[in-house]
């Protein structure tokens, strides 16, 4: 079974400090580990799946196998980064394997 | 604008009736899935079909049922509704079947339950 695994439901930083939004899955295989975010009032857009390695935003996340974790990180938040995060995973193969698996989120609050 | 379209956005019905939610997919997508989101259990992925098949079934209760025609708009079916189906129910596309295509996801269908 896959299961997506974020430990805070609620993270609050100031606007300039690091923000780290922790998850951590399990899943036997070789997963592919996505972050969607949810601005208020808007639809779920992916921010970044690990196999692109990308910036987005400035958020980066590494997937760690050894610890099984993906977690996000920014350097220097920004007010508008406030939303709630959705770290995800999806197995590699048929059936049931296919779909998203999300975490319960992590609603972010940058404070001024 | 993602390009999934849900209608309606809101909808408040009774107990005991039934509900039909619409999805169009993007332009090109053959995969449609449902989600539903709540506060108490977060985003459930309820069922995935791909160019018509059901291709992966998630924690959908037998009251619900989904298809997805050939023109590829979904719809999702609830019946027999109870106070606890209050949430929010999300409809996303792809081109593929599998995860190796980005999901786009609806602005989601509010339904509560009275």
């Amino acid at each position: 079974a896959q299961r997506v695994t974020q430990p805070e439901k609620l993270l609050s930083v100031f606007k300039g400090a690091p923000v780290e939004l922790k998850c951590n899955y399990s899943y036997s295989g070789s997963p592919e580990l996505f972050w969607y975010v949810q601005y208020s009032r808007q639809r779920l857009q992916l921010l970044l799946r690990h196999i692109s390695r990308e910036s987005i935003k400035g958020f980066t996340a590494d997937l760690n196998k050894g610890e099984t974790s993906f977690h996000l990180k920014k350097p220097f938040a920004q007010e508008e980064d406030s939303a709630m995060y959705y770290c995800a995973l999806s197995g590699v193969g048929g059936g049931s394997n296919y779909k998203l698996t999300f975490g319960k989120g992590t609603l972010l609050t940058v404070n001024p | 604008d993602s390009g999934v379209t849900q209608t309606p956005k809101h909808l408040i019905t009774a107990t005991g009736q039934r509900v039909t939610l619409r999805c169009s997919p993007r332009s090109g997508d053959l995969s449609v899935y449902w989600y539903q989101q709540s506060l108490d259990q977060g985003l459930q992925f309820l069922i995935q079909y791909y160019n018509g098949e059901e291709r992966a079934k998630g924690n959908i209760l037998e009251r619900f049922s989904a298809q997805q025609f050939p023109d590829l708009h979904s719809e999702l079916n609830l019946s027999s509704l109870e106070l606890g189906d209050s949430a929010l129910y999300f409809c996303a596309s792809s081109v593929g079947p599998d995860s190796g295509n980005t999901i786009y996801f609806g602005e989601g269908s509010w339904l509560t339950v009275v």
